[in-house]
């Protein structure tokens, strides 16, 4: 089965450095998603792609975080500056269609910030 | 405001013993509700996807129910493999997806 591929698996890095994370969604899936997700808790969206198009960034910190999808496939998700707070685990996923399709998961980026 | 909330955060089961996941939710025109399995250090794993109100889907030993207000995970004679965090999530009017923090469940040999 045809799977989301992230990179790097694990990130360990200073606050103030700066930190991307790459994604490479199921081959033609048009809806790709970028979520936070803290130990305990649910993975939270903070942004979401139609193919190259950002359709919803509002939980996105815009001040340090930035994410882009330029040819409409594979994907990048940059923090810069880092801060403690930023410690989670990463995750993306794709869908076929935005809407009533269920969303497939990588296995995300462990991110510590020390 | 749509919101997931997922009942108990914890659940503790001998093997064979079968129980029930709660998910309970508020969303302005559902428009669908998900099922995640979650292994630590793992991404979610999708289970099922259900659209309407009377609608059952079944997987080995689990099957998902979903009423007007919540849905059901049923486990049935689990194993200690099944041991992982069951996430749900809601999609409604607004087309964004909402999860609840999971029910962590631990199945005993």
């Amino acid at each position: 089965e045809a799977e989301v591929a992230q990179s790097p698996r694990y990130k360990i890095t200073e606050k103030s450095q700066a930190v991307a994370f790459w994604c490479d969604p199921i081959s033609g899936h048009a809806t790709l998603y970028w979520y936070r997700q803290i130990l305990g808790q649910g993975p939270e969206l903070l942004v979401q792609f139609q193919d190259e198009s950002v359709v919803d960034d509002s939980q996105l910190p815009k001040d340090r975080f930035s994410a882009e999808r330029l040819k409409g496939v594979d994907s990048t998700l940059k923090i810069q500056p880092a801060e403690l707070g930023d410690s989670a685990m990463y995750l993306c996923a794709s869908s076929l269609a935005a809407v009533g399709q269920p969303q497939h998961f990588g296995d995300g980026t462990r991110l510590s910030i020390l | 405001e749509d919101q997931v909330t997922q009942s108990p955060e914890a659940l503790r089961l001998q093997e064979g013993e079968s129980s029930s996941l709660n998910c309970s939710y508020t969303v302005s025109g559902l428009r669908g509700l998900f099922w995640y399995r979650q292994d630590p250090g793992k991404g979610p794993e999708f289970l099922f996807t259900l659209y309407s109100a009377g609608e059952e889907k079944e997987k080995e030993r689990l099957k998902a129910t979903l009423t007007k207000k919540e849905s059901f995970l049923h486990i049935t004679a689990p194993k200690p493999e099944d041991s992982a965090t069951y996430l749900c999530a809601v999609i409604g009017n607004f087309n964004k997806f909402y999860f609840g923090s999971g029910t962590k469940l631990n199945v005993k040999p």
